[in-house]
């Protein structure tokens, strides 16, 4: 089946680690993004890629960093300077040009700092 | 910078009524999409129905179905015979194509928080 896995589904974290989010679609889309959706709030940009080897920042990406060395996959790291990165974090993906510009979810990684 | 406004944090509504959910927003552009999300308890985002701006015609999908006013800038969504797996969090989102190509990014409102009571 064609579709957007992340993993794990859920995450726990030490402070003053770095953990990695996995975020991999088989839809041969060419863009990808990673939001941050905190309780309470709409979801909000960190990061997204047009295509392979190439990405830009989002509202927050204070904190984050990301890849783009294939185009199924778009890992998203969250590293010991993001100051609190207890969140939901969903990932998507989209085909431009196609006139749909549609973005779909993934099912979303729960990261929590202990 | 565009923004959301879901003006609604919490509705609920008895199976298989008609229920209407609000949504502004705020842009100077002519030429965007706007959409509206579910998430449910699941939290995964699913896509529930699609406008483009260029288009008068209002957007319909199966029980779904919007008023898109671009002159007042609203967006609201209607969910006719409403059932119980429609109990979710629904979200009004933005987008602004970029003319060379290539998606922007979507900017979301707060949220709705929907509840169906049998």
């Amino acid at each position: 089946d064609g579709g957007i896995t992340q993993s794990p589904k859920y995450l726990f974290r030490k402070e003053g680690q770095n953990v990695t989010l996995s975020c991999e679609q088989n839809l041969n889309h060419d863009a990808m993004y990673w939001y941050r959706q905190d309780p309470g709030q709409g979801l909000r940009l960190i990061y997204y890629s047009q295509i392979v080897n190439d990405f830009q920042k989002g509202d927050i990406a204070e904190g984050y960093s990301v890849s783009r060395e294939k185009k199924e996959s778009f890992p998203l790291t969250v590293t010991s300077a993001q100051k609190n990165p207890t969140a939901f974090y969903l990932c998507a993906s989209s085909t431009p040009g196609e006139g749909t510009d549609t973005q779909y979810f993934g099912p979303g990684t729960r990261l929590t700092v202990l | 910078a565009q923004t959301v406004t879901q003006s609604q944090p919490e509705m609920s509504v008895q199976e298989a009524e008609t229920v209407t959910l609000s949504c502004t927003y705020d842009t100077s552009e002519n030429n965007y999409y706007l959409f509206w999300y579910k998430q449910p308890p699941s939290r995964q985002m699913i896509l529930v129905i699609r406008q483009e701006a260029y288009k008068q015609q209002n957007a319909t999908e199966n029980r779904f179905s919007v008023n898109f006013q671009k002159a007042a800038k609203s967006f609201s969504l209607k969910i006719s015979d409403s059932q119980l797996g429609d109990t979710a969090m629904y979200f009004c989102a933005f987008m602004k194509p970029i003319t060379q190509g290539g998606s922007e990014k979507l900017v979301f409102g707060k949220g709705t928080k929907l509840t169906v009571n049998p």
